[in-house]
């Protein structure tokens, strides 16, 4: 068990709609980071969020946003869903600022957009 | 741009038989390199790391890595293979020294037979 929560597990929904996938990071951690996996894109990085703030931006879509609350937890939210969304979304969160320090996955949000 | 090559998609090694997993990068500076795990439905997992220093890496679970910056490799091995080591293994260069991006190979499919 990393110590990272993800919920729910599966979300099947429809295009055009709009889901909240949550994270809560292990105890402790400030960086909360959240990475696409799909068959043909591999592992994508999205975003990061350090105490609150956005501190890095990969391949995030417009129609995603994501936000840190003051008490750590972290929710990605993805909007007008099209089918190409459909993937395993992870959480990740560490102690620091950089992915250079060891990254705790959470099991992920498996999205499937019908 | 840097990238992460992992060649070999699936690999199949008997039980006992021993096992290297190809990892190639591309990078501009001296790159912070990572091997992660994926056991089925779970989140990735730290096995080792190189930064600097001594290029041949100790992981978790008897994994080693070497880094060899004239091949622009840093190639997985394990000189005995376990039942539980069938997984899906990812291979990660931090882009930049900030360290606030992880890009990953595609990730090479380990099935071990007995």
């Amino acid at each position: 068990d990393s110590g990272v929560t993800q919920t729910p597990k599966h979300l099947i929904t429809a295009t055009g709609q709009r889901v909240t996938l949550r994270c809560s990071p292990r105890s402790g951690d400030l960086s909360v980071y959240w990475y696409q996996q799909s068959l043909d894109q591999g592992l994508q990085f999205l975003i990061q969020y350090y105490n609150g703030e956005e501190r890095a931006k990969g391949n995030i879509l417009e129609r995603f946003s994501a936000q840190q609350f003051p008490d750590l937890h972290s929710e990605l939210n993805l909007s007008s869903l099209e089918l190409g969304d459909s993937a395993l979304y992870f959480c990740a969160s560490n102690t620091g600022t950089t992915t250079n320090e060891k990254l705790f996955f959470g099991s992920g949000t498996q999205l499937s957009v019908l | 741009a840097q990238s992460v090559t992992q060649p070999d998609i699936h690999i199949t090694v008997s039980e006992g038989a021993s096992l290297e997993l190809r990892c190639n990068y591309s990078y501009g500076a001296t790159p912070y390199l990572f091997w992660y795990v994926q056991s089925p439905g779970q989140g990735l997992q730290l096995l080792l790391k190189y930064f600097s220093g001594d290029t041949l890496v100790q992981g978790i679970k008897g994994f080693e890595a070497e880094f060899k910056r004239s091949q622009s490799s840093f190639n997985l091995r394990k000189p005995s293979v376990h039942w539980s080591d069938a997984a899906e293994y990812f291979c990660a260069v931090g882009a930049n020294q900030a360290g606030t991006a992880l890009i990953f190979g595609k990730g090479t499919t380990l099935s071990v037979s007995s």
